[in-house]
């Protein structure tokens, strides 16, 4: 059975702390995906990647950054949390389309985190 | 640009009766393909039904299906007589393969269904 899990259901840190919240799928799957989902927005990219040491920007990279150091493993790291990085927060990882147009992404669980 | 839009944030609907979730999506590109996610109040991500552009029939998988309208860009998802655990957020997205390996979402719509 495909598996992505996230490490914390929930998270509560201080305005200032660096967050690291951590994506493990066991799929081997190449492309990992962060997003942060927000009431009315629906699901934003803030970051892919495509391999091990492989990063690309998404839609709203400002504040975050990623570290892939592993395939199965992809980090996203918040440099100093701030309040309206209160979110929830998922990750995916999907195989590479090769040019088709099934690229089913595989969700795990979310981390809602809490910026106080 | 590529965009997904859902124009429906909430909807109630009666248990038993069939539900029909609103998905106009926006692309030049001729081969593309679109998903429906539920995402339940636990908050993970259930992929429900894929079409590819390129299909000449709806997608159907249970009580889901798709109406594809490719002339029109609308995907909306129909679910044949629904059920209480129905109650989800939908999200409907768009895969860009000559572009890349992303998938782009819509805003979602929340759906409750009353006993």
């Amino acid at each position: 059975d495909v598996k992505v899990t996230q490490s914390s259901r929930y998270l509560v840190k201080r305005t200032g702390e660096k967050v690291f919240l951590e994506c493990v799928q066991d799929m081997d799957h190449e492309n990992m995906f962060w997003y942060r989902q927000d009431p009315g927005l629906g699901l934003r990219l803030i970051y892919f990647s495509y391999d091990v040491k492989m990063k690309e920007k998404g839609d709203i990279p400002e504040g975050y950054s990623v570290s892939r150091e592993k395939k199965e493993r992809f980090s996203l790291i918040l440099e100093s949390a701030s309040t309206n990085q209160t979110s929830m927060y998922l990750c995916a990882s999907s195989p590479p389309a090769g040019g088709s147009s099934y690229n089913e992404q595989f969700f795990g669980p979310g981390t809602r985190l809490t910026v106080l | 640009a590529q965009k997904i839009t859902q124009t429906q944030p909430g909807m109630f609907v009666q248990e038993k009766e069939a539900v029909t979730l609103d998905c106009t999506y926006d692309t030049s590109d001729p081969s593309y393909g679109l998903f429906w996610y539920k995402q339940p109040s636990s908050g993970e991500m259930i992929f429900l039904i894929y079409q590819g552009s390129y299909d000449q029939q709806n997608a159907t998988e249970g009580r889901y299906s798709l109406n594809f309208q490719k002339a029109r860009k609308s995907a909306n998802l129909v679910i044949s007589a629904s059920q209480l655990g129905d109650s989800a957020m939908y999200f409907c997205a768009m895969s860009r393969p000559n572009r890349d390996d992303k998938i782009i979402f819509g805003k979602g719509t929340r759906l409750h269904i009353l006993p």
